[in-house]
Formats: C-alpha cells, sequence, structure tokens
C-alpha cells in the first residue's frame, strides 16, 4: 500500500538554526499538509497546500515557517529560525481530495528537537 | 483549542469484549468526522470516516456513530482484539474553500488484554 514517507526520523538542531523538514506524500495526491504535536499535546494544524500555493494556515505558521513544492514528489517544510518551542514531532499528510470521503494519510512523522 | 474532545485518557477492555472509544465536539460546521490510530513510533493510521449526514458507518469490526444534537460520536470496536491496542484520535474536518482542515481531540489510549 502507498504511504506518505517522511525524512529524516529524528532532528536536532541549535536554536535559531534553520531546519528543512521533507516529506513524499502518495503519489496521486493533490492535497499536501503538515500538522506538529507537541509532547503531551494534541496534534495541531500547521498549513495545507494545494496547487502550489498554501490553501490554509494556523496561527502557529508564522513568518519563521514556509513550505515548497520544489519538485513533483517533494513537499518541505522549513523552519527558518528554529526555536526552543519548536521542539516537536512534524507529520506530513497527504490527501487525494478535500474531505474525510478521501482522508488524510499521515507519514511517520519527524522529531525535531531544538537545543 | 477545545473544539475536539476526548475525554478518557484510556480504556482498557478484555479481548473479545467491545471497546468503545467517545468524543464530543463543540463546532456544528465541521463536515466529516474520523478515527485515526497511532501506534508508537509510526503516524496516524486512518481507521474509518463517517459524513456529518450520517448518523451511523460500519467497516468491518468497527463501527461510528455519530449524535448530531448531543455533539458526541463513538467508535464502537467487535470484537476486540490485542492488534487493536494503541491510541485512537478523533477527528474533525472542516472544508472551507477548498481546502481541508483536520482538529483532533487528545486521544484516548486503548488496551485489549488477552
Amino acid at each position: 500500500e502507498p504511504e506518505v514517507t517522511q525524512t529524516p526520523s529524528h532532528q536536532v538542531t541549535q536554536m535559531g538554526q534553520e531546519v528543512i523538514l521533507r516529506c513524499v506524500p502518495i503519489s496521486n495526491h493533490l492535497y499536501f499538509y503538515w500538522y506538529r504535536q507537541i509532547l503531551g499535546q494534541k496534534v495541531e494544524f500547521l498549513v495545507s497546500f494545494y496547487n502550489n500555493e498554501i490553501s490554509e494556515k494556523s496561527e502557529i505558521f508564522d513568518d519563521q515557517f514556509s513550505v515548497e513544492r520544489p519538485d513533483g514528489s517533494n513537499f518541505t517544510l522549513k523552519i527558518r529560525s528554529t526555536k526552543l518551542e519548536d521542539s516537536a514531532m512534524y507529520f506530513c499528510a497527504s490527501s487525494e481530495a478535500a474531505g474525510g470521503r478521501q482522508p488524510q494519510h499521515f507519514g511517520d512523522g519527524t522529531r525535531l528537537s531544538i537545543l | 483549542d477545545q473544539q475536539v474532545k476526548q475525554n478518557s485518557p484510556s480504556l482498557s477492555v478484555q479481548e473479545g469484549r467491545i471497546s468503545i472509544l467517545n468524543c464530543d465536539y463543540t463546532n456544528s460546521m465541521f463536515d466529516y468526522f474520523l478515527w485515526y490510530k497511532k501506534y508508537p513510533a509510526e503516524g496516524p493510521t486512518f481507521l474509518i470516516s463517517i459524513s456529518s449526514i450520517k448518523d451511523k458507518n460500519e467497516d468491518g469490526r468497527f463501527t461510528v456513530f455519530l449524535n448530531k444534537s448531543a455533539k458526541h460520536l463513538s467508535l464502537h470496536i467487535v470484537p476486540s482484539q490485542p492488534g487493536d491496542s494503541a491510541v485512537y484520535f478523533c477527528a474533525a474536518s472542516r472544508i472551507q474553500g477548498g481546502s481541508e482542515k483536520l482538529v483532533f481531540g487528545k486521544g484516548t489510549k486503548l488496551t485489549v488484554n488477552p
């Protein structure tokens, strides 16, 4: 069964450094998402992306965050100047369409640790 | 953000019995509700969904019930198996302007004892 893959599985970065989290969505999917889960808290929506542009972003997704689909297969999340509070599990998801009939499929996540 | 609530952090059942996981929501504008299962060190895996215009959806051992007047949904697993032991997340989907956003509950850890 096709799956969403994320790399790296664990990223350790010094505060203030830039980090890029990578995702390869399922190949026929058109909608892409990033979520994050801070330890002990809920999974939170960050951003949705369709047709090479951001469809919606949350309050968390401020100017230090950006997303890009640099080629036909990758979908990346960049955090420009990391803060301690960015430490979390980051999940990429993709779907064929927007709506529960075509559910979002998640990768196994990247654990980001900011020192 | 308290739009989706799972009030039971954990649930323990015997193998072969029914597991009932509950979820409450506050926003009437949600279009779909979904259940995801999550094992440690893995991402959430889609289990079953229900449209906001339905009241029941069944898929094998899994049935989701939606009570719109009570803003409540539940996931029934019968019979429960040890492999069902995982964290179960309730999620609500809102579609706006062609974009979808999932709002998650905190999860319920289900343990199925052999």
